[in-house]
């Protein structure tokens, strides 16, 4: 079993609706948990985190972690072009962040 | 921009060879982890430095080697590079703990051939 699971993708959403992105992990003591957008030949940028069971919102962004079935996910609302990209969920403990393999993201016009 | 710099943007070199990345993390932060991804896949953890000491390891030999300077700036040797070696280098730098959020730099393009 993977430490960090995401559906590869691509995942495909026309321009305006929600995009929702999935992450499973198997290391119950992770305690923070990372959002992170890759354009290609880019390096991660940071969209959130999350450390608290239930949701968080920013902005169109919101995470939602479910520590019990061990599982994060972020909602993008209002889905842009601008945002095709991929999405890397990053789990914590510690200094250590263990990433997916990250979701790629294409948003129709 | 997250004010993490690294040097240089590409670089290639044979298989045996040995190279160097830097690093210069943002201004307030005084922890640097370095990570390799290669094409297709997440970043893998390969070691962390905080205050000058290495703070942790993931699993890459000891030819991955590192070091951090008083200024808090970090460099990555790689020693006898390996075709396998050939990914994009990320370094990531975060604050006064080693468990604060961690910013990306651009990374190093690394091509051994």
């Amino acid at each position: 079993q993977k430490e960090v699971e995401q559906n590869s993708g691509p995942l495909s959403v026309p321009e305006g609706a929600i995009a929702s992105l999935n992450c499973t992990y198997s290391d119950r003591g992770s305690q923070s948990f990372f959002w992170y957008r890759q354009y290609s030949g880019k390096s991660p940028e940071l969209i959130m985190f999350i450390y608290s069971n239930g949701d968080k919102e920013d902005g169109r962004f919101t995470a939602q972690l479910n520590k019990a079935s061990q599982y994060v996910s972020l909602l993008i609302r209002d889905s842009q072009p601008s945002d095709s990209a991929t999405y890397l969920c990053a789990p914590s403990r510690g200094y250590k962040y263990i990433f997916g393999t990250g979701t790629r993201l294409k948003v129709l016009a | 921009e997250t004010g993490v710099t690294q040097s240089p943007t590409h670089l290639i070199k044979t298989r045996g060879q040995q190279v160097t990345l830097r690093c210069s993390s943002q201004s307030g932060h005084n922890t640097v982890s370095w990570y390799q991804q290669a094409l297709g896949q997440g970043p893998q953890f390969i070691f962390q430095y905080y205050r000058e000491e290495e703070n942790g390891r993931g699993n890459f030999p000891p030819r991955f080697s590192g070091l951090q300077f008083p200024n808090y700036s970090s460099e990555l040797n790689v020693n006898a590079l390996e075709l396998d070696d050939s990914a994009l280098y990320l370094c990531a730098s975060s604050g006064d703990s080693s468990t604060d959020t961690q910013y990306f730099g651009p990374g190093t393009r690394l091509t051994v051939l």
